[in-house]
């Protein structure tokens, strides 16, 4: 069956520092990728998405950028954060398999000081 | 754009009655998915139901079902025989049936839904 891993569950970073939440499926290949960002007592919102190998979408103009280095793993990344950052990132995956439907990972809390 | 709203911030129930969550989207597509998931206080996204907008036949899981009304763009949960377990945040998400590439999931801002004993 199919697993997604996400870490960090938990940062603390300053405002300017860099920033890598890692996400990787197992248990299928060729999966679509997803990273979500869900602030505060609000609902989801789709950040970035990819289909393939270093082919990433990009939903919102923002401080972040993702990158996709193998076929299952999806990397979220920030040169220097900002305190807007601070959320709770979601990684996510589907497969034409499974139904299409999307299926997330453990989350990330992220919080920018 | 397709849109999704969730009308009730909150919701309570006593433990073993059921209660229904609301749901209504906004699309001029005919072909379409429709979920709810459930984000218990580990924060982690749980599929509970899905539904497709082709079928008729509402969906079932357990305990939950859905009350599908593809005419007035309603897609309410309901919850029979609430357990303590079930407390989280509900999310009604829409999607269009897309056979390539991703899968965008469109949101609503969520139901919290409280259990009592």
């Amino acid at each position: 069956s199919q697993t997604i891993h996400q870490w960090p569950a938990t940062l603390v970073q300053p405002v300017g520092s860099p920033l890598s939440l890692e996400c990787t499926v197992e248990g299928t290949s060729n999966p679509n990728l997803y990273w979500y960002r869900q602030a505060a007592g609000r609902g989801l919102q789709l950040l970035f998405y990819s289909i393939g190998i270093d082919q990433i979408s990009s939903e919102v103009p923002q401080n972040l950028s993702a990158s996709r280095p193998q076929d299952r793993q999806f990397i979220l990344s920030s040169k220097k954060l900002l305190l807007s950052d601070s959320g709770f990132y979601l990684c996510a995956w589907s497969v034409l398999t499974a139904g299409n439907t999307i299926y997330f990972g453990e989350g990330s809390w992220l919080t920018v000081v | 754009a397709q849109t999704v709203t969730q009308s009730q911030p909150e919701m309570s129930v006593q433990e073993a009655e059921t209660v229904t969550l609301s749901c209504t989207y906004d699309t001029s597509e005919s072909d379409y998915y429709l979920f709810w998931y459930k984000q218990p206080p580990s924060r982690q996204m749980i599929l509970v139901i899905r539904q497709e907008a082709y079928k008729q036949q509402n969906a079932t899981e357990n305990r939950f079902s859905v009350n599908f009304q593809k005419a007035a763009k309603s897609f309410s949960l309901k919850i029979s025989d609430s357990q303590l377990g079930d407390a989280a945040m509900y999310f009604c998400a829409y999607r269009p049936r897309e056979h390539q590439g991703a899968q965008k999931l469109v949101f609503g801002q969520g139901t919290r839904l409280t259990i009592n004993p």
